[in-house]
């Protein structure tokens, strides 16, 4: 398996403008997350899946902020409009039901680089 | 609430010393634990992970102990190299939420040649 997969590796957008980020979880993995890190407020959990269903949004700090799975192989999180406090690395990471370690532990990607200016 | 802490925070060392870093959790009820390695500008690496049965896991020269009931995970790196400088993290998985993990804010470690 090639691991999670992001797309873009980097993006750089203006203020107010939509910005959309891709996520290929590992085939098998039945949940899903979505990270923000920055220095100032280090690793954040934002939302996380579980069979494609939503589970906990509880991070997503406005309602700028939407994420969807429409299926096992593919989530999105959207901003829009976009503020340049919304910098930040967003990692997406998915991981096994407990019990099936045999198919990997929580596994992160390589991030998307979000600048806004 | 489960609590993740981490220290020291940060730590500088010879190349060639053999090392621990310290994980603290709050709650002992958790499914396993996991150890991650990320370099600047890169994503998270999983280095080793502990199941809740479990007392240790060894990959090359790291080592991780786990002891549930004092709540309390360390990392052993031996003969460490420069190519070890990174942070190192901590996560507990609980149980009952849902496969969440519980970060701790990391230790930034550095060896010097």
């Amino acid at each position: 398996d090639a691991g999670v997969i992001q797309s873009p590796r980097h993006e750089v957008t203006e203020m107010g403008q939509e910005v959309t980020l891709r996520c290929k979880p590992i085939s098998g993995h039945d949940y899903l997350f979505w990270y923000r890190q920055t220095m100032m407020r280090g690793l954040e959990l934002l939302i996380y899946f579980n069979n494609n269903v939503p589970i906990d949004d509880s991070g997503m700090p406005e309602d700028r902020f939407s994420a969807k799975m429409p299926n096992a192989s593919f989530s999105t999180l959207k901003i829009q409009p976009s503020e340049p406090r919304d910098s930040a690395v967003y990692f997406c990471a998915s991981s096994p039901h407990p019990g099936q370690e045999d198919l990997g532990g929580y596994t992160f990607g390589s991030g998307t680089r979000l600048t806004v200016v | 609430k489960q609590e993740v802490t981490q220290i020291p925070a940060a730590l500088s060392v010879p190349e060639g010393e053999n090392l621990v870093l310290n994980c603290s959790f709050t709650d002992s009820a958790i499914y396993n634990l996991q150890w991650f390695r990320q370099d600047p500008g890169k994503g998270l690496t999983s280095l080793l992970l502990i199941q809740s049965s479990q007392r240790e896991q060894t990959s090359g020269r790291l080592n991780a102990s786990l002891d549930k009931s004092s709540g309390r995970s360390t990392l052993y790196i031996a003969a460490s190299q420069p190519g070890d400088s990174a942070t190192y993290l901590c996560a507990v998985r609980p149980n009952n939420q849902g496969g969440k993990l519980i970060f701790g804010q990391g230790t930034e470690l550095s060896v010097k040649p």
